[in-house]
């Protein structure tokens, strides 16, 4: 149980272009939902934090009108990039957990970005 | 504020061998704690958590981890490794309930045949 699929697991593209990555729990419905980056041999920075039908909570530093949170549904949160740029190249994950005390964070395999 | 530290970036051990990966914690209220590993190019997986009650926490492949609140520390042990648990593992820690998930920076554990 507590599965969370994330999509797509690798993606390249262009500088300048949007990229859009979902993140889905399959097997119970996620009131919260959290983006993180995560650099080479590094830890696990949070981006956001989104709430079913709310609007995301974004971390300080991180740019809301750069990095898009949608989470319309108790099972799917989307993060879009919005005009990507190298410096944007990063392993992407995401976390969902349900509502209620003793529920941990399950994460997505997570999605490797890379802009040329 | 909150943080964890992760004392060894690396803990290179041989297999069968005993391992111990430490992580300390500070934090001025209650919190629960939670050590996650990851493979590599994957997410992370959950390998076990403290909430409340008894202070050592078992995981199914045979890791365990003891809360000690006097000297604020959740370090993780396994006393025969396997070359399969070579992984990232992150200790984490979130205050009070489940929101935001403070995580350490990791060590890696290299199980050496």
């Amino acid at each position: 149980g507590a599965v969370v699929s994330q999509h797509p697991s690798w993606v390249i593209c262009k500088s300048g272009t949007s990229v859009k990555i979902e993140c889905r729990s399959l097997d119970f419905q996620a009131t919260t939902m959290f983006w993180y980056r995560q650099f080479p041999k590094q830890s696990l920075m949070l981006m956001a934090t989104s709430n079913e039908g709310s609007k995301a909570t974004y971390e300080q530093g991180v740019e809301k009108d750069k990095f898009l949170i949608n989470h319309a549904s108790l099972t799917l949160s989307t993060l879009t990039v919005t005009s990507a740029h190298p410096e944007d190249s990063s392993f992407y994950i995401c976390s969902a957990r349900s509502q209620g005390v003793g529920q941990p964070q399950h994460f997505g395999d997570g999605t490797r970005l890379s802009i040329l | 504020a909150q943080s964890v530290t992760q004392l060894d970036s690396q803990v290179p051990v041989f297999e069968e061998a005993p391992v111990e990966l430490r992580c300390n914690y500070s934090s001025s209220v209650s919190v629960y704690l939670f050590w996650y590993v990851q493979y590599p190019n994957q997410g992370l997986q959950l390998l076990l958590k403290y909430l409340s009650g008894s202070t050592l926490v078992e995981s199914i492949n045979g890791f365990e981890a003891e809360f000690n609140k006097s000297q604020t520390s959740f370090h993780l042990r396994k006393p025969s490794v396997h070359i399969s648990d070579t992984a990232e593992y992150f200790c984490a820690v979130s205050e009070g309930g489940y929101n935001k998930l403070i995580f350490g920076a990791g060590t890696r554990l290299a199980v050496h045949p």
